[in-house]
């Protein structure tokens, strides 16, 4: 079975710059959700979807940060304009739904630095 | 809220040697507990989970954990480590009736094994 898969691996861009991340869930997965982890912390959530909907967005800086999952499948994390502070491990995340064991798999995540 | 601490943000140990990782939680609530692994430029894994019953859980790799509730901790332990357990583990906490989807982390704690 195929993991999370996420793309780009490693991104540098310049502040200011816009910058998008991608995530493809296990396949059957309904529950997905973006993590950022910085350098030296656990990862925190940013967003989490039950297929199409973002049920829990509480912690997205909404001015800058916006995602999306049409279709209830893959996903897409966009930052516009980056910032120094947002340099960090972009992480998704993925599990059956809400049922008794939801465990949440990870992918390998999105390394961004912001110059 | 819930929140997990790690007490040591890294440990040191020669190869063969036991080892012990503690988490400590705080909720006022029951919790499920959880340990990941982080490999260098990887995503988490899954190492074991507690959700209920026994409360010596055993994972992959050989790690094993004990949930002690009247101490509010989740220590994870391996009775000889291997140069490839060498790897970033968090700690991490959700609370039953939320599903899992609020898992909250610790900051985590760098194991280094050496020969």
């Amino acid at each position: 079975e195929a993991g999370v898969v996420q793309s780009p691996r490693y991104k540098i861009i310049e502040k200011k710059q816009p910058v998008a991340f991608w995530c493809n869930p296990i396949s059957g997965h309904n529950t997905l959700y973006w993590y950022r982890q910085n350098l030296g912390q656990g990862p925190e959530l940013l967003i989490r979807y039950e297929n199409e909907e973002a049920v829990d967005d509480s912690q997205l800086p909404k001015d800058r940060f916006s995602a999306e999952r049409l279709k209830g499948v893959d996903s897409t994390l966009k930052i516009q304009p980056a910032e120094l502070g947002d340099s960090a491990v972009y992480l998704c995340a993925s599990s059956p739904g809400p049922v008794h064991d939801d465990t949440q798999y990870f992918g390998p995540g999105t390394r961004l630095t912001v110059l | 809220a819930q929140s997990v601490t790690q007490l040591d943000s890294q440990v040191p140990v020669f190869e063969e040697a036991p080892v012990e990782l503690r988490c400590n939680y705080s909720s006022s609530v029951s919790v499920y507990l959880f340990w990941y692994v982080q490999y260098p430029n990887q995503g988490l894994q899954l190492l074991l989970k507690y959700l209920s019953g026994s409360t010596l859980v055993k994972g992959i790799n050989g790690f094993e954990a004990e949930f002690n509730k009247s101490q509010t901790s989740f220590h994870l332990r391996k009775p000889s480590v291997h140069i490839s357990d060498t790897a970033e583990y968090f700690c991490a906490v959700t609370v039953p009736g939320t599903g899992f989807q609020k898992l909250v982390f610790g900051t985590g704690t760098r194991l280094l094994v050496s020969p």
